[in-house]
């Protein structure tokens, strides 16, 4: 089946610092990938839409020179937070859905394993 | 817009015991929707779908969902519960319309599965 890769799976860094978060279709194509945040007990928040070979689309209140989205590839995202701070602090998830079938399929997206990020 | 309303926070079931986990959908067309569940510090796996024909849907792990049009509800149900099957639920849609690949996802229900 298909498999989307994200990693790390865990990140603790000083505030500040910068943090980059891949996320891989391992076996399939995928030109459009999403970006989640996800607080605790809470449900997923849809960050940005990722776009490959062009700009990433981001969801009104996010913002675009802190989450910075690169799809270079039809295989990977990545998402890179800058110069993150405690607030950032939360669960990062990526889905991907297999381009190959279509923009009106109805093929469910697949989703990494996440990326918890700690800002100390 | 489309929206998704999971109305339990929370599902406690003795295992043996049938379950269902709501979910009620709001779209302006012809929905896609979606049932995921979520295990501690891990991702999303994909448990079935509905997109057109048989109102009751099968998917993985016993799982099964019935989608009622006019109650615009999709809820998510198990025959027998298993003490595995203690997760996070979320319900998705998505809106049929071209180009619309958003998914908007409930708040989750948290199913408790007592041995």
């Amino acid at each position: 089946g298909a498999v989307v890769s994200q990693h790390p799976s865990r990140v603790i860094c000083k505030s500040g610092t910068s943090v980059k978060i891949e996320c891989r279709s391992l076996d399939f194509q995928a030109t459009t990938m999403f970006w989640y945040r996800q607080f605790p007990k809470q449900s997923l928040m849809l960050m940005a839409t990722s776009n490959e070979g062009s700009k990433a689309t981001y969801e009104q209140g996010v913002e675009k020179d802190k989450f910075l989205i690169n799809h270079a590839s039809l295989t990977l995202s990545t998402l890179t937070v800058t110069s993150a701070h405690p607030e950032d602090s939360s669960f990062y998830i990526c889905s991907a859905r297999d381009s190959g079938t279509g923009t009106r399929s109805n093929q469910p997206q697949h989703f990494g394993d996440g990326t918890r990020l700690s800002i100390l | 817009a489309q929206s998704v309303a999971q109305p339990e926070d929370q599902v406690n079931v003795a295992e043996g015991n049938p379950l269902t986990v709501k979910c009620t959908y709001s779209v302006s067309g012809n929905p896609y929707l979606f049932w995921y569940v979520q295990y501690p510090n891990r991702g999303l796996q994909f448990l079935l779908k509905y997109i057109t024909g048989d109102n009751l849907v099968k998917g993985s792990y016993g799982f099964e969902a019935e989608f009622n049009k006019s109650q615009t509800s999709f809820h998510l149900k198990k025959p027998s519960a298993l003490v595995s099957d203690s997760a996070l639920y979320f319900c998705a849609v998505r809106d049929r319309n071209f180009g619309n690949e958003k998914l908007t996802f409930g708040t989750g229900t948290r199913l408790t599965i007592i041995p």
